[in-house]
């Protein structure tokens, strides 16, 4: 069957670093996005990796090591924003997306 | 320019009765997607359109059924309601499908509880 494990819920304080870990299982593989998703609100897409190795964009950085089946999501500076639920999905080989059931990500000043 | 909208918001609905939800988007993607969310669980697709005139099942489509009659438009109807499908729906739109960078863009959501 396709898997893909996250933690359920992670805390960190303001203007800390926290990386969220994403590890997927399979019927192939054709990329794998992070979203971020306020409570009530749409996912909203934060990254790609197709390529294994580190994405930096901004605060968020993605990391990706498809020989191990894992990803982390590296978010620097920590905002109280950035208190979201991030989400974790795989490309399957029909190009489907699989999608983890997301990280609840909690901010303490 | 909206993106995409879903209507409506909310929805409260006695079971056995028939709903559509509204999906429209104004991005010209090719692809469309409903999915699911429920607590605890990740999203789960329902259906999916590659191009107009085209649908395909995913991974949860008993008891809907979608159309795409044009680009902009794929709504999503539940014959027969039943409790076990209230949840929050997502419609989402991708350009293309098919290739590595098919971001998907997601509407607002509309909560539906089924009674």
């Amino acid at each position: 069957g396709q898997n893909i494990d996250q933690p359920t819920e992670m805390t960190a304080t303001e203007g800390a670093i926290v990386q969220i870990n994403c590890t997927y299982q399979t019927s192939g593989f054709n990329g794998l996005f992070w979203y971020q998703q306020h409570a009530g609100e749409a996912p909203t897409f934060l990254s790609y990796n197709v390529l294994d190795g580190l994405e930096e964009k901004g605060r968020f950085s993605s990391f990706l090591s498809r020989s191990k089946g894992y990803s982390y999501l590296l978010l620097k500076e920590l905002q109280m924003k950035d208190s979201a639920s991030y989400l974790c999905a795989v490309q399957d080989s029909n190009y489907q997306l699989i999608w983890g059931a997301g990280t609840k990500l909690i901010i303490k000043p | 320019i909206a993106g995409i909208t879903q209507a409506p918001t909310s929805q409260i609905l006695a079971a056995g009765r028939r709903m559509t939800l509204r999906c429209t988007q104004d991005m010209r993607h090719n692809a469309m997607y409903w999915y699911r969310q429920d607590l605890g669980l990740g999203l789960r697709l329902i259906h999916y359109s590659n191009t107009a005139g085209t649908t395909g099942k995913g991974e949860v489509p008993d008891g809907y059924s979608v159309s795409r009659a044009n680009t902009d438009d794929f709504p999503l109807t539940l014959a027969s309601a039943v409790p076990s499908q209230t949840s929050v729906y997502f419609c989402a739109s991708s350009d293309s499908v098919g290739h590595s960078t098919d971001t998907q863009y997601f509407g607002p959501g509309t909560r539906l509880t089924v009674l």
